[in-house]
């Protein structure tokens, strides 16, 4: 199994839905998670961080955490053309070295 | 304004020929990393360094070196060794290496190109 695992995509919503994306782990004492951003061609930029169990909010972006069952969500409501990108999942942990570890991403598609 | 910046963006190099990147940071981070991104693919760590004068191999070091003689420096140098060099370079930073705290932040990418 892959330390971290999305589906690649592409995911298609349209314009003003709720986007979900997913991510699972395998290693459970992983301590902290955070969704980047990526366009095409650019370097990725941080949406979402969350270190404890449950949701966190920020503007339209919502992160969600399940340690116990090893995944971490990011939805996006009202989602809008700008929001098509390619999204990572990353976390850390002591058992990586404390080094981060990225999964693959999920490209979104807002179509309008 | 505190932030991360690479040099060059774009870079072409004929093979046999050694080249190196440029990532100074301004942010008073102790840990820097690199990492390599080919087209649909995710991030993979080169290197990283979390305090000055020490590195430490990340998945793919083979064909790449590194230096941290100062807290805000860590250049990357691709040599005749990498074998695919074409690529997309991320240097990324975070206030420590703890792995309890700290986000990771990016510069804007250094593209490879070898002719």
């Amino acid at each position: 199994q892959k330390e971290v695992e999305q589906n690649s995509g592409p995911l298609s919503v349209p314009e003003g839905a709720i986007a979900s994306l997913n991510c699972t782990y395998s290693d459970r004492v992983s301590q902290s998670f955070f969704w980047y951003r990526q366009y095409s061609g650019k370097s990725p930029e941080l949406i979402m961080s969350i270190y404890s169990n449950g949701d966190k909010e920020d503007g339209r972006f919502t992160a969600q955490l399940n340690k116990a069952s090893q995944y971490v969500s990011l939805l996006i409501r009202d989602s809008q053309p700008s929001d098509s990108a390619t999204y990572l999942c990353a976390l850390r942990g002591d058992n990586y070295g404390q080094n981060f570890v990225f999964g693959p991403g999920t490209r979104l598609s807002v179509l309008p | 304004d505190g932030g991360i910046t690479q040099s060059p963006k774009y870079l072409f190099r004929k093979e046999g020929q050694n080249v190196t990147l440029s990532c100074e940071q301004n942010l008073n981070h102790d840990a820097m990393y690199w990492y390599r991104q080919d087209p649909g693919q995710g991030l993979r760590l080169i290197y990283y360094s979390q305090i000055v004068n020490d590195f430490q191999k990340g998945d793919i070091a083979e064909g790449y070196s590194v230096s941290r003689e100062k807290k805000e420096s860590f250049p990357l140098t691709v040599t005749s060794a990498q074998k695919n060099p074409t690529a997309f370079y991320l240097c990324a930073s975070s206030i420590s290496g703890n792995a309890r705290s700290g986000e990771l932040f990016f510069g804007e990418g250094s593209r490879l190109t070898v002719l």
